[in-house]
């Protein structure tokens, strides 16, 4: 168990819907991380918070958006769904940086199915 | 730019083989860190290693090592006498910097087959 908890395990929507996945961070992480694993993608970086604040952007489309809250845990909304956006979302969380600690831990993912 | 190649998609062993998985990495940082994640069937993300770039020590972690090479911007990483239960997805990863932009970039993954 890497301590990082995500919600819901599995989720199946319509086209057009929106849904918005949770992530609760490893105590005393700061940092939170949202990727996308398709299968023809691999897993592409989607967007990173540091307590609270956006830190770092990927390819993350406008329908996409994720923030981080004073607790710590995140969310990350997706709108106006399409079928291409089937995939499985991973959260991670890592303690702050440096040079002899840390890596990310990452949650057992949220598969999204569209139909 | 970051950017990490994993050029073997997948990769077929018999049990007891040794294996090595390659990863080539591209930054512009002189400071930054690679990792090595196991995806297995179940579809967790475990991590196996991290290497800070200023540590080009090798690293042996019972049947897995590491080889760190600078020179050639290379993390390859080994199973030796491999098992089936070591078949999964294996993933190289980097990040640059510290306290700045230090999302984590992955490959595209190697699909590791262990035949009994």
């Amino acid at each position: 168990d890497s301590g990082v908890t995500q919600t819901p395990k599995h989720l199946i929507t319509a086209t057009g819907q929106r849904v918005t996945l949770r992530c609760s961070p490893r105590s005393g992480d700061l940092s939170v991380y949202w990727y996308q694993q398709s299968l023809d993608q691999g897993l592409q970086f989607l967007i990173q918070y540091y307590n609270g604040e956006e830190r770092a952007k990927g390819n993350i489309l406008e329908r996409f958006s994720a923030q981080q809250f004073p607790d710590l845990h995140s969310e990350l909304n997706l709108s106006s769904l399409e079928l291409g956006d089937s995939a499985l979302y991973f959260c991670a969380s890592s303690a702050i940086w440096d040079r002899g600690n840390t890596e990310a831990f990452f949650g057992q993912g949220t598969r999204l199915t569209v139909v | 730019a970051q950017k990490v190649t994993q050029a073997q998609t997948e990769i077929s062993v018999v049990e007891k083989e040794d294996v090595t998985l390659d990863c080539v990495y591209e930054t512009r940082d002189t400071t930054y860190y690679l990792f090595w994640y196991k995806q297995p069937p179940s579809g967790e993300l475990v991590f196996l290693i991290r290497r800070n770039s200023f540590d080009e020590q090798n690293e042996i972690s019972g049947r897995y090592s590491w080889n760190f090479q600078k020179s050639t911007s290379s993390f390859n990483f080994t199973i030796t006498a491999s098992q089936v239960v070591d078949s999964a997805v294996y993933f190289c990863a980097l990040s640059e910097g510290l306290y700045r932009d230090d999302k984590i970039i992955f490959g595209k993954g190697t699909r590791l087959h262990i035949l009994p």
